[in-house]
């Protein structure tokens, strides 16, 4: 069961954009369309801010969106906010053997 | 609101077990599947099993496969968690989700688990 990849760390400043990677296989992100995005603060539960590559729950801010081309995810934050810095996990459901897989987090610095 | 609620923190010899609860509100319980999650210290999220809380259906983690067993009682609204044969790289946090097959859009608190002597 192998993770998805991110990378370790991503940054921007008040206003600007940041799009984060999530690169898996033909096994998980490149078979099917259900991708997902969690934010976690220090010490928290993770939060859903995308499902299913690019809907947004109730609640969550349109400068989050999702995407996905091939075997790779993006998470978009425009519009950074303070609030926005966390560490953002990518998840995508992987068929009947390893089920659900995770990326290894990406911590975000709003500079 | 919807919201689970898990049990407390846990401390454990090498080779016990460990059984976490969770406790769903706020909806139909067996309308949804819940997850089970750890999060080593300083680690990434790890995806551990899921059971549909209206058929019982398990789905287990290759990497758990017969150390874990998931179960729900649909009268207590409540799901259980029992890992087996721990050890001190079982230290983590354990959450309990709601949500589809694919995710999870409600999170417990997390529940510490400690492995140590």
């Amino acid at each position: 069961q192998s993770a998805l990849t991110q990378p370790p760390s991503a940054s921007g400043s008040p206003g600007q954009s940041v799009t984060i990677s999530c690169t898996g296989t033909s096994s998980d992100i490149t078979g099917y369309n259900y991708v997902s995005w969690y934010q976690q603060h220090p010490g928290k539960a993770p939060k859903l801010m995308i499902y299913e590559v690019r809907k947004r729950p109730s609640g969550v801010p349109d400068r989050f969106s999702g995407s996905k081309s091939g075997n790779t995810a993006s998470l978009t934050v425009s519009g950074l906010q303070a609030e926005d810095e966390a560490d953002y996990y990518c998840s995508s459901y992987a068929g009947s053997n390893n089920f659900v897989v995770f990326g290894g987090g990406t911590k975000l610095t709003v500079l | 609101q919807v919201q689970v609620v898990q049990s407390g923190a846990e401390v454990k010899n090498p080779g016990a077990s460990v059984k976490v609860s969770c406790k769903a509100s706020g909806y139909t319980f067996t309308s949804y599947i819940m997850h089970w999650v750890r999060q080593a210290p300083g680690q990434r999220l790890e995806w551990m099993g899921w059971i549909n809380a209206g058929n019982g259906n398990t789905k287990y983690s290759p990497k758990f496969q017969g150390r874990v067993t998931i179960t729900r009682d649909t009268s207590a609204s409540t799901v259980y968690m029992e890992l087996s044969s721990l050890t001190s790289e079982d230290t983590a946090v354990y959450y309990c989700t709601r949500g589809s097959a694919s995710y999870s859009d409600c999170w417990g608190q997390g529940t510490l688990v400690t492995v140590s002597s």
